[in-house]
């Protein structure tokens, strides 16, 4: 399967605790975002990148995230000191044409 | 406003029947207009998309309907069947650089059997 990769699915941790997501978008999509997805809401926009260039942060992002694609080819989100407001689910995308994003199937965080 | 609003927020149709979900936009910079689809505990999929140069798009028993005028939007399911029950998101984008969707609070569609 050539989609979007997401890795873990699910993470259950404790507050204060930091956490890291790994997305491995479609090979030739240059461009990558990340969205957060809560309980009965649509995805909000976190981040992207062009190639290894993160182009674009949201105020959603705090100091608490950061989020690298290093060589341009997979992209890591790191949540420092997790809080329980933290919990949602973690989506990645690819840009294939202009607007198309492809999801992967998202990293489900719980912080108890 | 960079918002997108959906609505309903829950409906249910029965087997056959259409259903018909609504958005709409302020901002007049946005120039593409994509449907979600999300079944539980996946990921949102593409569904179909529309340009604000033409007033609809039709895809199968999928068809989104575009008022530019009126800033609003909808998709259309026909003949709605129970593999259809899903969370449906409409969203907008400005496109230019950037690509970034706006999202709407999404439709919980039911067809009942």
């Amino acid at each position: 399967d050539t989609g979007v990769s997401q890795d873990p699915r699910h993470k259950i941790t404790k507050r204060g605790q930091n956490v890291t997501f790994r997305c491995d978008p479609i090979s030739e999509h240059n461009r990558l975002y990340w969205y957060r997805q809560t309980l009965g809401q649509g995805p909000e926009f976190l981040t992207y990148f062009q190639n290894e260039a993160q182009l674009e942060k949201s105020r959603l992002l705090s100091d608490r995230f950061s989020a690298e694609r290093p060589k341009g080819s997979f992209s890591t989100l790191e949540i420092q000191r997790t809080e329980q407001g933290d919990s949602a689910m973690y989506l990645c995308a690819s840009l294939g044409g202009p607007g198309e994003l492809f999801f992967g199937e998202g990293s489900r965080l719980t912080v108890l | 406003q960079q918002q997108v609003k959906q609505s309903p927020q829950s409906l249910i149709v029965q087997k056959g029947g259409i259903s018909i979900i609504n958005c709409a936009y302020e901002n007049t910079a946005f120039d593409y207009f994509p449907w979600y689809q999300q079944f539980p505990g996946k990921g949102p999929a593409l569904l179909i998309a529309i340009r604000p140069d033409v007033s609809e798009k039709k895809e199968g028993r999928f068809t989104i309907s575009f008022n530019k005028s009126a800033k609003q939007f909808s998709l259309h399911i026909m003949d709605s069947q129970p593999g259809d029950s899903a969370t449906y998101f409409c969203a907008a984008s400005s496109g230019g650089a950037t690509n970034k969707l706006i999202f709407g609070t999404g439709t919980l569609l039911a067809v009942q059997p």
